[in-house]
C-alpha cells in the first residue's frame, strides 16, 4: 500500500458525460500527479499540482481539467467523454528519498470505461 | 485483474534465475531514473532509482545499471521469484521526478 488513495476504483459511463476522479496523496506530500494508462499508449503524464497550484502540464486534453484543494486532495475532471478516454487513471504523490531525489508513489488507479 | 499493455515485450525466465530488463531512454539531459513494477490490477510500485552521477545502485535483490554513453538503463533481479511476475517500467526525469517520462514497459513472466 503506497498511501495514495483513489476513488472510485471503477467507473462506467456513456459518451458525452462528465466524471470526476478523486485522489488523496500520502500524508505530508504536497505534489500530486495525474497519469492516463491505456493499452496502446502506456503511462502518459497529464498534469502536476504542487500545494494547490498547477506546476507542470503534459498531454492533457482541453476536455480534461484538474485541481488541488487546500487539504491537498486532488480531483481530475473529464468531460465530453469519448470512447477513447477509456483507460486507467492513476494519481501519484511525491516524496523526497534518501538519495535526495523525489520519486512518485502511485495510487491503485481508477478504471474508466466509456460506453 | 487488469491487463496492461497486451503487446508489450515479454521476458520469460526460470524461477531462481537472474532477470535482466533493459530500457533505452530518450533524453540525454535526463538526470534521474526510476524503475517501477506494476502487477495486474495495481498501480506502479517504486523499486529503485538512480541519479545520473552514478552508474550502479543496488537494492534488495535488485541492481540498476546506467550507461549514459548509450542512454541505456537496466534492472537486474537476482533469484527471480513467482512474485516478480509483473510489468516493469523505466522512467526518466529532468531535475528529479517532477515530470517523468515512462518507457513502454516489459512484461516479466516466471516459469516454474
Amino acid at each position: 500500500d503506497s498511501g495514495v488513495t483513489q476513488t472510485p476504483k471503477h467507473l462506467i459511463t456513456a459518451t458525452g458525460q462528465r466524471v470526476t476522479l478523486r485522489c488523496s496523496p500520502r500524508s505530508g506530500d504536497l505534489s500530486v500527479y495525474w497519469y492516463q494508462q491505456s493499452l496502446d499508449q502506456g503511462l502518459q503524464f497529464l498534469i502536476q499540482y504542487y500545494n494547490g497550484e498547477e506546476r507542470a502540464k503534459g498531454n492533457i486534453l482541453e476536455r480534461f481539467s484538474a485541481q488541488q484543494f487546500p487539504d491537498l486532495h486532488s480531483e481530475l475532471n473529464l468531460s465530453s467523454l469519448e470512447l477513447g478516454d477509456s483507460a486507467l487513471y492513476f494519481c501519484a504523490s511525491s516524496a523526497r528519498l534518501a538519495s535526495g531525489a523525489d520519486t512518485q508513489y502511485f495510487g491503485p488507479g481508477t478504471r474508466l470505461t466509456v460506453l | 485483474g487488469e491487463s496492461v499493455g497486451l503487446h508489450l515485450p515479454t521476458l520469460s525466465v526460470q524461477e531462481g534465475d537472474n532477470s535482466i530488463i533493459n530500457c533505452a531512454y530518450s533524453n540525454s539531459a535526463s538526470d534521474y531514473f526510476i524503475w517501477y513494477k506494476q502487477e495486474s490490477g495495481k498501480g506502479p510500485q517504486f523499486i529503485i532509482d538512480i541519479r545520473s552521477n552514478m552508474d550502479k545502485r543496488q537494492g534488495q535483490r535488485v541492481t540498476v545499471l546506467l550507461n549514459k554513453t548509450v542512454k541505456h538503463l537496466s534492472l537486474q533481479i537476482a533469484a527471480t521469484q513467482p512474485g516478480d511476475s509483473a510489468v516493469y517500467f523505466c522512467a526518466e526525469g529532468l531535475g528529479g521526478a517532477q515530470k517523468l517520462v515512462f518507457g513502454q514497459g516489459t512484461r516479466l513472466t516466471i516459469n516454474p
